[in-house]
């Protein structure tokens, strides 16, 4: 069975500053991997998605994430925060196996002045 | 309108009384979910349906049960509710054609049982 871990519950980081949200998953199968995020009252939407080919995936507002396979990871950055970042942020990994999402546990990213 | 839409937006219901959380979308998907979120636990999968015939228990479907109505709908029942089924409520699409794992959200339910 699948599963993700996202290291870190709270990421607290000044406007402007670079900021990296960590996702490690596990699974024995080829998988697909998805960042949300969910803004305070809202649902989830998606940031970005790796489906194959380049590991380097662009989403939208300026965050980008790395599939390092050997590592196992999926990890989402953004080089400049702002705050209306202020959110929290979910890993979910999809394989052909189970055939549906698992998502990690969540990481709220606070965005200050 | 929105793709997946959740009714209704907030509840609060007292302790053994039976609720009903519903789900319609318009995404033409077949698959449908529920999910719960509680803070520090991430989202959780309590049921999931691949169509109309096809209904899976998740990890936490103990005190729940759900109906799948027709393909855009999907509903979700707490039979006997008790406070730590307290919780914000999620019902999601997917639809594997094209190559799309992805999910679309609805915008949530907020269950409060007192």
């Amino acid at each position: 069975a699948q599963s993700v871990t996202q290291l870190d519950s709270q990421v607290p980081v000044f406007e402007e500053a670079p900021v990296e949200l960590r996702c490690n998953y596990s699974s024995s199968v080829s998988v697909y991997l998805f960042w949300y995020v969910q803004y305070p009252n809202q649902g989830l939407q998606l940031l970005l998605k790796y489906l194959s080919g380049s590991t380097l995936v662009k989403g939208i507002n300026g965050f980008e994430a790395e599939f390092n396979k050997s590592q196992t990871s999926f990890h989402l950055r953004k080089p400049s925060v702002h705050i209306s970042d202020t959110a929290e942020y979910f890993c979910a990994v999809f394989t052909g196996t189970a055939s549906k999402l698992t998502f990690g546990t969540g990481t709220r990213l606070q965005v200050t002045l | 309108d929105a793709d997946v839409t959740q009714t209704p937006r907030n509840r609060i219901t007292k302790t053994g009384k039976r609720i009903m959380l519903e789900c319609s979308q318009t995404k033409g998907h077949d698959r449908m979910y529920w999910y719960r979120q509680d803070p520090g636990l991430g989202l959780r999968l309590i049921y999931y349906s691949f169509d109309v015939k096809d209904i899976n228990k998740g990890e936490i479907s103990d005190g729940y049960s759900v109906s799948r109505q027709a393909q855009a709908k999907f509903s979700l029942s707490l039979e006997s509710a008790i406070p730590n089924q307290t919780a914000l409520y999620f019902c999601a699409t997917s639809d594997l054609r094209g190559g799309n794992y992805g999910y679309t959200f609805g915008s949530g339910t907020r269950l409060t049982v007192v």
